[in-house]
């Protein structure tokens, strides 16, 4: 697709349970981002894949929460034993990837999750 | 968390007015950036800038990365209904070239 996709858009759990939140970054884009972005606030950074590896994961809140890309491209957040807490829009974006950063990030519409 | 001061948190304002909105820090950033999001969007950019001092122009915004790189701001000029959203200031921090630090964001609504 022309832009970063992102499924669900919306997505409803009970607290406790297990969920993926899924990433398409737009084709080509070598580097990943994940931030987190609760009512009322700019989003905040979670983590940053450049290709396959995960090479700065610190934003992440805590071990509940981990993000894999095996082959480069799809991304999968998941976070286990979800939490009310949790609750707020996870965002994915992508650029170019090229060597020394400062690179336009593109952003996806978001996934909304709502934990009960 | 937050190292980014953005204000106002909310404008009202007329078709036509101008409008200008801010951001400070207490830390030095390599790269300022300006997005702005709709609802139930992500964030679109708008300005990007590079070097301390740097003004630059996309249509009737303009944005400015401060002298001490500790600060920027955006202007937009005879707002439109369309401009209606929240808009947020981004900076990559001295020593990270990838990791995006947010505002929490300015609510702007245009009264036709």
């Amino acid at each position: 697709g022309a832009g970063v996709s992102q499924t669900p858009s919306n997505k409803v759990t009970e607290k406790g349970k297990y969920v993926e939140l899924r990433c398409d970054p737009i084709s080509g884009h070598t580097a990943l981002y994940w931030y987190r972005q609760s009512l009322g606030q700019g989003p905040e950074f979670l983590i940053y894949f450049q290709g396959t590896g995960a090479a700065d994961d610190s934003g992440l809140p805590n071990d509940r929460f981990f993000a894999v890309r095996p082959e480069g491209s799809v991304s999968t957040l998941k976070i286990q034993r979800t939490e009310r807490g949790d609750s707020a829009v996870y965002l994915c974006a992508s650029s170019q990837g090229l060597a020394g950063g400062l690179e336009t990030q593109y952003f996806g519409p978001g996934t909304r999750l709502l934990v009960l | 968390g937050q190292q980014l001061n953005q204000s106002p948190q909310s404008m009202f304002i007329q078709e036509g007015e101008d409008v200008s909105m801010n951001c400070t820090s207490s830390s030095i950033f390599n790269t300022w950036l300006w997005y702005k999001q709709d609802p139930g969007e992500g964030p679109v950019l708008l300005i990007a800038l590079y070097k301390a001092g740097e003004l630059t122009s996309n249509g009737r915004l303009t944005a400015q990365f401060g002298i001490t790189r500790k600060d920027s701001f955006l202007n937009i000029s005879a707002s439109i209904p369309s401009d209606v959203g929240i808009y947020f200031c981004a900076g990559q921090l001295r020593g990270s070239n990838y990791k995006l630090t947010f505002g929490k964001g300015t609510l702007l609504t245009v009264n036709p």
